[in-house]
């Protein structure tokens, strides 16, 4: 069956600093993949996604590859806001539509 | 996109009693959803809504807990029955908009989050 591993958290940085979440897929198909972000209090919201191998998802700064060869879509942003603490959520979709998700990872951004 | 409004937005109930959660789309949408996130956890998926048939459940999850409607496109309710602490989650709704593929952003209500004493 589908599966996504992402980083354990929680991750706690200064503002500025570069940030890594680590995400891993197992998928019988050919996925897409997603991040999510839960802002504190908020709904859970699209963050960015790649449907295909080599894409490169973007948005708000943050960026992720779609690398099948190592089943990888790494969360990266190289200057983080104190705006940017939040719970992110790395998920797949296969042919079904359903979605499957990593654990969660907690960031928080220090001033 | 697609505007999703859940009601009630939060809930404490006492166990053995039943609450029936309620997701509404601005719009018609091809596929609905519900998930749940127990406290601290990721989001796991119940079942799939299906329009005018029987939910499609995911393993662990049964009709007789989780019974689900979805009369129409725009609207669907989850029952949770018979409930106990370990039912404190947030529930919420999730679909993907008419005509779109798999690949497309699949959209979440803003969940209710509800408490079992």
């Amino acid at each position: 069956g589908n599966s996504v591993t992402q980083m354990e958290g929680p991750v706690t940085l200064s503002e500025e600093a570069f940030l890594t979440i680590n995400c891993t897929y197992t998928a019988t198909g050919y996925p897409s993949l997603f991040w999510y972000v839960q802002y504190p209090g908020e709904g859970l919201q699209l963050l960015l996604k790649a449907t295909k191998a080599d894409d490169k998802g973007s948005n708000k700064g943050f960026e992720a590859t779609y690398r099948k060869e190592t089943t990888s879509f790494h969360l990266e942003k190289g200057s983080v806001q104190v705006s940017d603490s939040a719970v992110y959520f790395c998920a797949l979709s296969d042919n079904d539509y359903k979605l499957s998700f990593g654990a969660g990872t907690t960031v928080t951004v220090r001033a | 996109s697609a505007v999703i409004s859940q009601k009630p937005s939060r809930d404490i109930c006492q166990r053995g009693t039943s609450l029936t959660i309620q997701c509404q789309v601005d719009s018609q949408v091809t596929m609905m959803f519900w998930y749940r996130q127990q406290p601290g956890q990721s989001l796991t998926l119940i079942a799939t809504a299906n329009q005018g048939s029987e939910a499609t459940y995911e393993s662990g999850f049964v009709i007789d807990k989780f019974p689900i409607s979805r009369p129409n496109l725009t609207f669907s309710t989850l029952t949770v029955s018979n409930m106990s602490p370990e039912d404190s989650s947030i529930y919420l709704c999730s679909v993907v908009p008419s005509g779109g593929s798999r690949t497309d952003t699949q959209y979440f209500g803003p969940g209710t989050r509800l408490t079992v004493l």
